[in-house]
């Protein structure tokens, strides 16, 4: 069964380092998703990307952040200078189009941590 | 921002009786919900969904039930298994791209 891959597992890293987290959705979906989720809290979006352009961020998604499809299977994640608060799991999503019924499957993620 | 709520953060069930997971929500935009499970350290595993349109929906062990007037939704695990233990996110969608996921509940599933 198709699955949606991300790398590293885990990261960590220096506050100010630039950090790229890599995922390949699924082939055949075109939509693509960052999510995050800081220890003991909920599943949060920032941001997403359809037809090369970002098509909605969260409030989060700041300036420090940026997101790109280098290639026809990847798909990035870029934090410029990454900050202590930035340490949380980082989740990739596809789904094949949206309508607002459809399915967003979500890749294992990667752990990064910010000393 | 709450909302999508779990209000109730975990629940044991014995194996083979019925969990029901509960969610709550106070946007009457969305119109599009579903329950993901999740074990530690991996990424959010589909398991179910609904329209608003419906105010059921059956996939085997799990049923999806929708109650709008109520903005409740409800997933019921018939009959539950070890396997099943993991914290379970219910989250929605206004016909647009992002989620809003609850804070999950973690179901214990007991021999």
């Amino acid at each position: 069964e198709p699955e949606v891959t991300q790398t590293p597992s885990h990261q960590v890293t220096q506050m100010g380092q630039e950090v790229i987290l890599r995922c390949v959705p699924i082939s055949n979906h075109l939509y693509f998703y960052w999510y995050r989720q800081i220890l003991g809290q909920k599943v949060e979006f920032l941001v997403s990307f359809y037809n090369n352009e970002i098509s909605e961020k969260s409030e989060i998604f700041d300036d420090q952040f940026s997101v790109e499809r280098p290639d026809g299977s990847n798909f990035t994640l870029k934090i410029r200078s990454t900050k202590l608060e930035d340490s949380a799991m980082y989740f990739c999503a596809s789904s094949e189009r949206t309508s607002g019924q459809e399915t967003q499957y979500f890749g294992p993620g990667t752990r990064l941590l910010v000393l | 921002d709450q909302q999508v709520k779990q209000n109730s953060p975990s629940l044991s069930v014995q194996e083979g009786r019925i969990s029901i997971l509960n969610c709550d929500y106070t946007n009457s935009m969305f119109d599009y919900f579903l329950w993901y499970k999740k074990y530690p350290a991996e990424g959010p595993t589909f398991l179910i969904s609904i329209s608003s349109i419906k105010d059921k929906n059956e996939d085997g062990r799990f049923t999806v039930f929708l109650n709008k007037s109520a903005k409740h939704l409800s997933l019921h695990i018939v009959p539950s298994q070890p396997g099943d233990s993991a914290v379970y996110f219910c989250a929605a969608s206004v016909d647009t791209d992002k989620l809003i996921f609850g804070t999950g509940t973690r179901l214990q599933v007991f021999p």
